[in-house]
């Protein structure tokens, strides 16, 4: 069984550009959720999307923002891209309804804003 | 809002002994979940533990044991046995059980073993 695969792992981008990222989750979950990890902040929650639908969003610009597909491959994007958006964007995925809302994560995508 | 905190930024353990990494945690939810996830230098995310709240029992898996303290919001993570592959970063985590699939995460304990 496949893993929840993110592409690409890594990437440089310059300041004002703009970077979409993806994740394919496992086969079967609905639930795609992305997060943010940063030395200074930690692990912050970006979004979660469930049957295409964006149900919760954590506190980030609106220059963050993603989707999810019929097949629940989901993608976020950041536009205008910023010095403070360096970070490894992890992916996580996980199924519905008594999946014991255990989140399995992607490997991560490393981006570098120069 | 939820918060999770994680005290101890850095640990240590001799290889095969114990060791415990602490994490507390708020929230005025009766329905919840509590989680560590484990990343080590290849930055994937693991699940080592999960709790379910409304269990009183406290959960094992193998080596990894949590000790729940529903009523002081404490979750702890006792690793008994401790091999070199435990080395890593830990990552205390809530979710609320209503229906959501958003987790919490505390900063994180870098637990080192000493061969």
């Amino acid at each position: 069984k496949a893993g929840v695969t993110q592409t690409p792992r890594y990437l440089i981008k310059t300041r004002g550009q703009q970077v979409t990222l993806s994740c394919s989750p496992i086969s079967g979950h609905r639930s795609v959720s992305w997060y943010q990890q940063t030395p200074g902040q930690g692990l912050q929650f970006l979004f979660e999307y469930f049957s295409e639908t964006q149900r919760n969003k954590g506190n980030f610009p609106g220059r963050f923002s993603g989707r999810q597909f019929s097949n629940s491959r989901s993608e976020m994007n950041v536009s205008t891209l910023e010095l403070g958006d360096s970070a490894l964007y992890l992916c996580a995925s996980t199924f519905s309804p008594s999946g014991a809302n255990v989140l399995t994560f992607g490997a991560g995508s490393r981006l570098t804003v120069l | 809002a939820q918060t999770v905190t994680q005290s101890q930024p850095e640990m240590s353990v001799q290889e095969a002994e114990t060791v415990t990494l602490s994490c507390t945690y708020d929230t005025s939810e009766s329905d919840y979940y509590l989680f560590w996830y484990k990343q080590p230098p290849s930055r994937q995310m693991i699940l080592v533990i999960r709790q379910e709240a409304y269990k009183q029992q406290n959960a094992t898996e193998n080596r990894f044991s949590v000790n729940f303290q529903k009523a002081a919001k404490s979750f702890s993570l006792k690793i008994s046995d401790s091999q070199l592959g435990d080395a890593a970063m830990y990552f205390c985590a809530y979710m609320a059980g209503a229906g959501s699939y958003q987790l919490t995460f505390g900063k994180g304990t870098k637990l080192s073993v000493i061969p």
